[in-house]
């Protein structure tokens, strides 16, 4: 298995702009989480999914963060719009122990 | 909720010695303690973990302690490696869906 693969490596967008992450799991876990790393924060969960099915989004910041998964297979996660304040490493976790490598998100 | 701190938050060992990395959480009910190994550009790798029921747990170099009374645990490398050096993150989940993560603790071991 190739593991959980997100996408892209590395993103840079100008203030404003809509951004997308994705993520594909490892196939027959029925979890999948979505963190955010920053310096000052530490390791956050967003939200994660249980089936499919959001459980728990409390950990998302605002209403510019949305989170999908239309299949067990596939994950986004859309900042609407982008701030500076919003760069920072999203990881995408496939049923709490197996991470992805990380996107880099660079907002200017 | 769950509160989970880490220390210390730099270490530096000489090769082939031991490290001691320490976490404390603060609810009692909480029951899985996994720890996780973040190289530089790599997203967090699960190394060892503990439930609540156990109070000590090995694997090769890696080890685990749990204190339920004082609420503490801990992670001991010994005979350590340069490719041991890395930021090592505790956590603590009562679902084991929800994690508190502590803030890390950068490994540096010098050949």
């Amino acid at each position: 298995d190739a593991g959980v693969i997100q996408s892209p490596r590395h993103e840079v967008t100008e203030m404003g702009q809509e951004v997308t992450l994705r993520c594909k799991p490892i196939s027959g876990h029925n979890s999948l989480f979505w963190y955010r790393q920053t310096m000052m924060r530490g390791l956050e969960l967003l939200i994660y999914f249980n089936n499919n099915v959001p459980i728990d989004d409390s950990g998302m910041p605002e209403d510019r963060f949305s989170a999908k998964m239309p299949n067990a297979s596939f994950s986004t996660l859309k900042i609407q719009p982008s701030e500076p304040r919003d760069s920072a490493v999203y990881f995408c976790a496939s049923s709490a122990s197996f991470f992805g490598q990380g996107t880099r998100l660079t907002v200017v | 909720g769950e509160n989970v701190e880490q220390h210390p938050s730099t270490l530096s060992v000489q090769e082939g010695d031991s490290a001691v990395i320490k976490c404390t959480y603060s609810d009692s009910a909480s029951n899985y303690f996994p720890w996780y190994k973040q190289e530089l550009g790599k997203g967090p790798q699960l190394i060892i973990d503990i439930r609540s029921n156990v109070g000590e747990k090995k694997d090769q170099r890696i080890a685990v302690t749990l204190n339920k009374t004082a609420k503490h645990f801990s992670l001991h490398i010994t005979e350590t490696q340069p490719e041991d050096s890395a930021v090592y993150f505790c956590a603590a989940s009562l679902t084991g869906n929800q994690f508190y993560f502590g803030t890390g603790t950068s490994l540096t071991v010098i050949p």
